[in-house]
């Protein structure tokens, strides 16, 4: 069974640019969440998918955004890129949307950022 | 407001040994789930257990125990005779249960380092 998976894994950009990451999740999982992680504020909620719809969102910027396809399929855009937003991006699949009865979610390798 | 505080940053200990991590929760919820998660060098999250507020009872999976106390709100999580593999980030994290959501309120993370 194929796990969660992300691309790009490692991305160099420029400030000013703006970026696209990808998951794909666990076949069969419909519920898709984002995370940010850098050494100074640690693991932080971005937002979370299910069913194409924005569930939840976390306290960052509008110039984060996401989306989600019709095949659970997501993705997350940073626009207009600061050096601040160099992390690595953890997504992460859960079967229902609701990590306390699945017991479980399921998280991807990251996409690390550089930002220039 | 939740948070999860875990207050030792980095832990190093000879091959054998026995090591705890502390994880200290903040809720005003009544039914909420806590988490362990091992990061490895590779970047994913690898869930180790779950446990919801109702369950006190101590856990023991192999060389791992984890012991809950809602008395002081604290998760424990336990390895004894550690091994070079057990080498990797450990973060303790909380979720809402009155909501259907996989939102995760981390730790900072402890580093654990075993060294042979």
């Amino acid at each position: 069974k194929a796990g969660v998976t992300q691309t790009p894994r490692y991305l160099i950009k420029t400030r000013g640019q703006q970026v696209t990451l990808s998951c794909s999740p666990i076949s069969g999982h419909r519920s898709v969440s984002w995370y940010q992680q850098t050494p100074g504020q640690g693991l932080q909620f971005l937002f979370e998918y299910f069913s194409e719809t924005q569930r939840n969102k976390g306290n960052f910027p509008g110039r984060f955004s996401g989306r989600q396809f019709s095949n659970s399929r997501s993705e997350m855009n940073v626009s207009t890129l600061e050096l601040g937003d160099s992390a690595l991006y953890l997504c992460a699949s859960s079967l229902a949307g609701v990590a306390g009865n699945t017991g479980e979610l399921f998280f991807g390798e990251g996409s690390r950022l550089t930002v220039l | 407001a939740q948070k999860v505080t875990q207050a030792q940053t980095e832990i190093s200990v000879v091959e054998k040994e026995d090591v705890t991590l502390d994880c200290v929760y903040e809720t005003r919820d009544t039914t909420y789930y806590l988490f362990w998660y091992k990061q490895p060098p590779s970047g994913e999250l690898v869930f180790l257990i779950r446990r919801n507020s109702f369950d006190e009872q101590n856990e023991i999976s192999g060389r791992y125990s984890w012991n809950f106390q809602k008395s002081t709100s604290s998760f424990n999580f336990t390895i004894t005779a550690s091994q070079v593999v057990d080498s990797a980030v450990y973060f303790c994290a909380l979720s809402e249960a009155s909501y259907n959501t996989d939102k995760l309120i981390f730790g900072t993370g402890t580093r654990l380092q075993v060294f042979p």
